[in-house]
C-alpha cells in the first residue's frame, strides 16, 4: 500500500531535549516536505527536499533541521525544542513536478513542556 | 508572493443541503490550485486540483470547484452534503516554478454537518 509513515504519532517532551520525528515513504517520490499545523494558521511549510541531499527552507524553518540521506526517508530534527514548537506536524511526499498530488502522513502531535 | 485566503473559519450546514466553501488567492500568474480535506485525526487528502483548461473541475466524493480568474477565486461546492463530509477543508496554491511542488495553504474552513 502506498503510504507516508510518520513516527511517533504522539510525543511529549521537555524543553531542550533533542528529538527526531521520522518520515518514510514507499512510493519512490523525489519530493518530500514537512509542515506544521497550528489553529488559525493552517499548514506552514518547515523544510522541503527535491531529492537526496537536496533540502531547502520553507516558511518557518527556525529551530528545525532535516536531512535526506536516502530517497525514502526525511527525518525532522528538533535540536533544542521549545514550547512554541508544540504543534501538529505532517510529512508529505510527491513526484517531482508542478501540481503533483501530495501524499500526507497521519501526523505527529508534539507537546513541548 | 502567493497567498490564500479562506474567509470562513467555520461553516455549519444541514445534511442534504448544498455547500460552498470560499477560497481567494493572490498570485501573479495562473496558479496551480488545490483543495485538500482533513478528517479528524488524519492527514490531508486531495479532493481536486486545477491547472488549466476547463474552469470547472470535478473531484472525489462529489465535490467540484470553479476557477474564476477575474475574482481570483477557487470556491469548492457540493450539491448535497453528507454527514461524512464533516472535516476541515484547505485551499492551497502552488507557484509552478522552482520548488513547484511547494504549496501555500489557507487557514482552513471547518465544516460541521447537522442531521
Amino acid at each position: 500500500e502506498a503510504q507516508v509513515t510518520q513516527n511517533p504519532r504522539y510525543l511529549i517532551t521537555v524543553t531542550g531535549k533533542k528529538l527526531t520525528v521520522t518520515c518514510s515513504q514507499n512510493m519512490n517520490h523525489e519530493y518530500m516536505s514537512w509542515y506544521r499545523q497550528d489553529p488559525g494558521l493552517g499548514l506552514r511549510q518547515i523544510y522541503y527536499s527535491m531529492n537526496v541531499e537536496v533540502t531547502d527552507k520553507g516558511d518557518v524553518p527556525e529551530g528545525y533541521k532535516v536531512s535526506r540521506k536516502e530517497k525514502r526517508n526525511f527525518p525532522l530534527i528538533l535540536e533544542s525544542p521549545s514550547p512554541n514548537q508544540t504543534s501538529l506536524y505532517f510529512c508529505a511526499s510527491s513526484l517531482l513536478g508542478s501540481g503533483e498530488k501530495l501524499f500526507f502522513g497521519s501526523g505527529t502531535q508534539l507537546s513541548v513542556l | 508572493a502567493q497567498s490564500v485566503t479562506q474567509p470562513d473559519i467555520h461553516i455549519t450546514v444541514s445534511e442534504g443541503a448544498s455547500l460552498e466553501l470560499r477560497c481567494n488567492y493572490s498570485y501573479g500568474a495562473t496558479p496551480y490550485l488545490f483543495w485538500y480535506v482533513q478528517s479528524p485525526g488524519q492527514g490531508l487528502q486531495l479532493l481536486l486540483k486545477y491547472f488549466s483548461g476547463d474552469t470547472l473541475v470535478q473531484g472525489i466524493k462529489g465535490f467540484e470547484a470553479e476557477f474564476k480568474r477575474s475574482q481570483s477565486s477557487f470556491n469548492l461546492r457540493k450539491p448535497s452534503v453528507h454527514w461524512s463530509d464533516a472535516a476541515e477543508y484547505f485551499c492551497a496554491v502552488g507557484a509552478g516554478q522552482t520548488g513547484a511542488n511547494n504549496l501555500f495553504f489557507g487557514t482552513g474552513t471547518r465544516l460541521t454537518v447537522i442531521p
